[in-house]
């Protein structure tokens, strides 16, 4: 068990519609990471926050957004999704503050979407 | 950030020394090399890291040679529950940016 959380595990919808991936980091850890694992692409990174702040950005679409709130919790809104858009989503926590990068990830469990 | 090269996949056998070499020819002066394993269906988990020389936990050890541009990851006396997805990643310690870049990893499989 990482200490990283995600909720739901499965998740199936239809195209056109809007979920909401939930993810709670480890307790102290400033900084998530969201991650799309789909069969053609690999593990493919798609946005990063600090402390609630936006810090980087992968190759996340559009239609994708997300956001951290102050107790550190982070949501992945994914809308208008599409038949390729069916993948595993990952969070991932770290304690990193943007200086010497030396800590490990620590990835949670994964949501699952299907998308019919 | 190095762009790194792996097998897709090996076989072994329970018991056996497990090596899984990895080539990063271009890897920059900040990278520390980085490896993760990853059951299916569920995320990866840090494996080991190290810069240069060699590095040994109490999962496996890593081995890197002098001009850095390849790395192996030893897996002692492998068991079934080692079969996963190993990647070997870049990891710049000098970015102000946490991300990882996952490649296609190397599939092991160990048999009976």
């Amino acid at each position: 068990d990482s200490g990283v959380t995600q909720t739901p595990k499965h998740l199936i919808t239809a195209t056109g519609q809007r979920v909401t991936l939930r993810c709670s980091p480890r307790s102290g850890d400033l900084s998530v990471y969201w991650y799309q694992q789909s069969l053609d692409q690999g593990l493919q990174f798609l946005i990063q926050y600090y402390n609630g702040e936006e810090r980087a950005k992968g190759n996340i679409l559009e239609r994708f957004s997300a956001q951290q709130f102050p107790d550190l919790h982070s949501e992945l809104n994914l809308s208008s999704l599409e038949l390729g858009d069916s993948a595993l989503y990952f969070c991932a926590s770290s304690p990193y503050n943007g200086g010497e990068n030396t800590d490990t990830q620590y990835f949670g469990p994964g949501t699952r979407l299907t998308v019919l | 950030l190095a762009k790194t090269t792996q097998p897709i996949s090996m076989d072994s056998y329970e018991g056996q020394e497990v090596n899984i070499t990895c080539s990063h020819n271009n890897i920059a002066t900040n990278d520390y090399i980085t490896w993760y394993q990853q059951f299916p269906s569920q995320g990866p988990r840090f494996i080991i890291q190290g810069y240069k020389t060699k590095v040994t936990n109490e999962v496996a050890s890593l081995f890197i040679p002098a001009d850095r541009k390849s790395s192996t990851l030893s897996l002692p006396r492998v068991s079934l529950s080692d079969t996963a997805v190993y990647y070997c990643l870049g990891f710049d310690r000098g970015s102000t940016l946490g991300r990882l870049y996952f490649g296609r990893g190397t599939q092991l499989t160990v048999w009976p």
